[in-house]
């Protein structure tokens, strides 16, 4: 059974500091992929990667960053969180390029 | 134009009702297309991967109509547990890109 994990499922932060959002799969899969979803906005993605310590952007990079150093591990970091970050952030992965991505349960991020 | 589009709905229907929902998408490299369902505050979870014309699961049914655009989803003999917001996704390479959900409620 496909299984994605997300360090924590509420998260509450003040303006300025530093927030690591963890996720972890046991699929074994290629790529992961980070979301964040907001009401009216849909899913967008922030950040993906394709290998170890490999990254590519996707469509609202800026506050973010990413890491991958094990291939079932992958960070967001927002360095310095601001309120405009408060949002539903989604882990996800997917065995190869092309092919479905299976979720995580997701992090609420309140940034206050 | 939004690379996939999704009409948000609601769409009201009683149990028992056959109720579709289209998705268009821009971008006509396109590979693959995804159904997921999605709960209030949960995570979206896979319903349904469309590789080529389409794909049928039990109730469910997806077409993809490459020459217009466009992917359906086609859920029969609806139950209340279908209440769920319907997303779209696009894949282009490495990217799955998603529409902003169809929200469906099924009334007794």
């Amino acid at each position: 059974d496909v299984k994605v994990t997300q360090s924590s499922r509420y998260l509450v932060k003040r303006t300025g500091e530093k927030v690591f959002l963890e996720c972890v799969q046991d699929m074994d899969h290629e790529n992961m992929f980070w979301y964040r979803q907001d009401p009216g906005l849909g899913l967008r993605l922030i950040y993906f990667s394709y290998d170890v310590k490999m990254k590519e952007k996707g469509d609202i990079p800026e506050g973010y960053s990413v890491s991958r150093e094990k291939k079932e591990r992958f960070s967001l970091i927002l360095e310095s969180a601001s309120t405009n970050q408060t949002s539903m952030y989604l882990c996800a992965s997917s065995p190869y390029t092309g092919y479905e991505q299976y979720f995580g349960p997701g992090t609420r991020l309140t940034v206050t | 134009r939004k690379e996939v589009e999704q009409d948000p709905g609601p769409f009201n229907v009683p149990e028992g009702a056959t109720v579709a929902f289209n998705c268009t998408y821009s971008n006509s490299a396109s590979q693959s297309f995804f159904w997921y369902r999605q709960d209030c505050r949960k995570e979206p979870k896979l319903l349904m991967s469309v590789y080529s014309s389409g794909n049928e699961d039990g109730r469910f049914t997806a077409q993809l109509n490459r020459a217009s655009q466009y992917i359906s989803l086609l859920i029969r003999d609806s139950k209340l547990s279908d209440s769920a917001t319907y997303l779209c996704g696009r894949n282009a390479g490495n990217m799955l890109t998603f529409g902003g959900g169809t929200r469906l409620m099924v009334k007794p």
